[in-house]
């Protein structure tokens, strides 16, 4: 499938070694924020969610970490494997506001 | 079962046409919205939708057109006022604002 980031910042990382990708979002008052996996030529699919009164959610090999203080958001993703190699956006929102506000995204390839 | 279907995947334009993207949701979401994503960037909001019979433009509404007067049906009209239409344009749903939005599998929209 066609590429939909082309000019990405992009980490490369060895197989089974663990990633951390970082987004610094824009507005102070948001609230929800939401990190999605999107694969060449689909739509982005939810990996996790957080919400401002939390700084830190864990799910299954993956964690996002909150820091409200700097406007940073992370996800970190263990035990990186070659089905994680996608593009990663950070999502962020306030409620009452409209609609998510996206990042520009992130280039995950993992090296076998 | 459930889901978002986005219909066609691709799409070839004469320039000077109109063209409608579909978006179907059988999830039972209140809201819905449409994004245009192109190469480097992340995704920018074109409209949204809160409820049945009522839509607000997004950040880049001009050259676009929707509709919703069904709760599962969400069409994108792509305007020949559009100047640079070609792009990839991905539809969502969520239960209600503020919450996690799931996204088709995109239509690939190219002027010719």
């Amino acid at each position: 499938g066609e590429s939909v980031g082309l000019h990405l910042p992009t980490l490369s990382v060895q197989e089974g070694d663990n990633s951390i990708i970082n987004c610094a979002y824009s507005n102070s008052a948001s609230d929800y924020f939401i990190w999605y996996k999107q694969e060449s030529g689909k739509g982005p699919q939810f990996i996790i969610d957080i919400r401002s009164n939390m700084d830190k959610r864990q799910g299954q090999r993956v964690t996002v970490l909150l820091n409200k203080t700097v406007k940073h958001l992370s996800l970190q993703i263990a035990a990186t494997q070659p089905g994680d190699s996608a593009v990663y956006f950070c999502a962020e929102n306030k409620t009452g506001r409209r609609a998510l506000t996206f990042g520009s995204g992130t280039r995950l390839q993992v090296q076998p | 079962d459930g889901g978002i279907t986005q219909s066609p995947k691709y799409l070839f334009r004469k320039e000077g046409q109109n063209v409608t993207l579909s978006c179907e949701q059988n999830l039972n979401h209140d809201a819905m919205y449409w994004y245009r994503q192109d190469p480097g960037q992340g995704l920018r909001l074109i409209y949204y939708s809160q409820i049945v019979n009522d839509f607000q433009k997004g950040d880049i509404a001009e050259g676009y057109s929707v509709s919703r007067e069904k709760k599962e049906s969400f069409p994108l009209t792509v305007t020949s006022a559009q100047k640079n239409p070609t792009a990839f344009y991905l539809c969502a749903s969520s239960i209600e604002q503020n919450t996690e939005a799931f996204f088709g599998q995109g239509t690939r929209l190219t002027v010719v």
